[in-house]
């Protein structure tokens, strides 16, 4: 049981648009912690996808966007792509700057 | 290019302990922390410890603390964790991540391809 809740699956058709929520508490994204978005395409190990709540790396696609509010996260994906078919994980961490995982989110592509 | 590159697939019997390196390349290893996640067969990602490659401070995962060890060797670039005790749950992918810190905590921006352990009698 993950202290960050994330759907276990998502799912759309190409072009449409589909969020992903992660909902903490006031002890980790209440608190005022960043949160931080990973892909994980099957076989592959992770690789980031957003940052400090909104901020995509270099190479990652605009499709992707990532806001905070309050204890909860979400990441955006628009333009659906069959390539975009992957789990996804929210993190962030608790007082004692231990980093916590969402339980994450498969996402689908129809 | 920045890359982390970790050591072989390891076969553990229970009660034994294995060691996992990972390599740093491609930018100056004491400036930023190496962060050890791992992921059982079918689940989700668990982190395990953080270690800072400029002082070698470490904050492990409550429920790992006595068993884990996390190291660095600078001379070498590389950064190292040890698991004691091993149990059937401790089978999983094991993967090192550089941590990028950003307002006091930190983001994970570069991983390794992952270790597999398999823990079995």
């Amino acid at each position: 049981q993950s202290v960050l809740t994330q759907p276990p699956s998502v799912s759309g058709a190409p072009g449409q648009r589909v969020t992903i929520s992660c909902t903490g508490s006031s002890s980790n994204i209440g608190a005022g912690y960043d949160v931080h978005w990973y892909q994980q395409l099957p076989g592959t190990a992770p690789k980031l996808l957003i940052y400090g709540n909104s901020n995509r790396p270099s190479g990652v696609p605009d499709r992707f966007s990532g806001s905070k509010s309050g204890t909860s996260a979400s990441l955006a994906i628009t333009g659906l792509q069959a390539e975009d078919e992957a789990d996804y994980y929210c993190q962030s961490y608790d007082s004692s700057l231990s980093a916590l995982f969402g339980g994450g989110t498969k996402l689908t592509v129809l | 290019q920045v890359q982390l590159v970790q050591s072989g697939a390891e076969v553990k019997k229970p009660g034994a302990s294995v060691k996992v390196s990972c390599k740093a390349s491609g930018y100056t290893f004491t400036t930023f922390g190496i962060t050890w996640v791992r992921q059982a067969p079918g689940q989700g990602l668990e982190w395990m410890g953080w270690i800072s490659a400029y002082n070698r401070n470490t904050n492990y995962a409550q429920k790992l603390q006595g068993r884990v060890t996390m190291t660095t060797d600078t001379s070498t670039s590389t950064a190292y964790m040890e698991l004691r005790s091993l149990r059937s749950g401790d089978t999983a992918v094991y993967y090192c991540a550089r941590g990028v810190t950003l307002r006091g905590n930190y983001y994970m921006d570069v991983w390794g391809k992952g270790t597999t352990v398999t823990v079995s009698s």
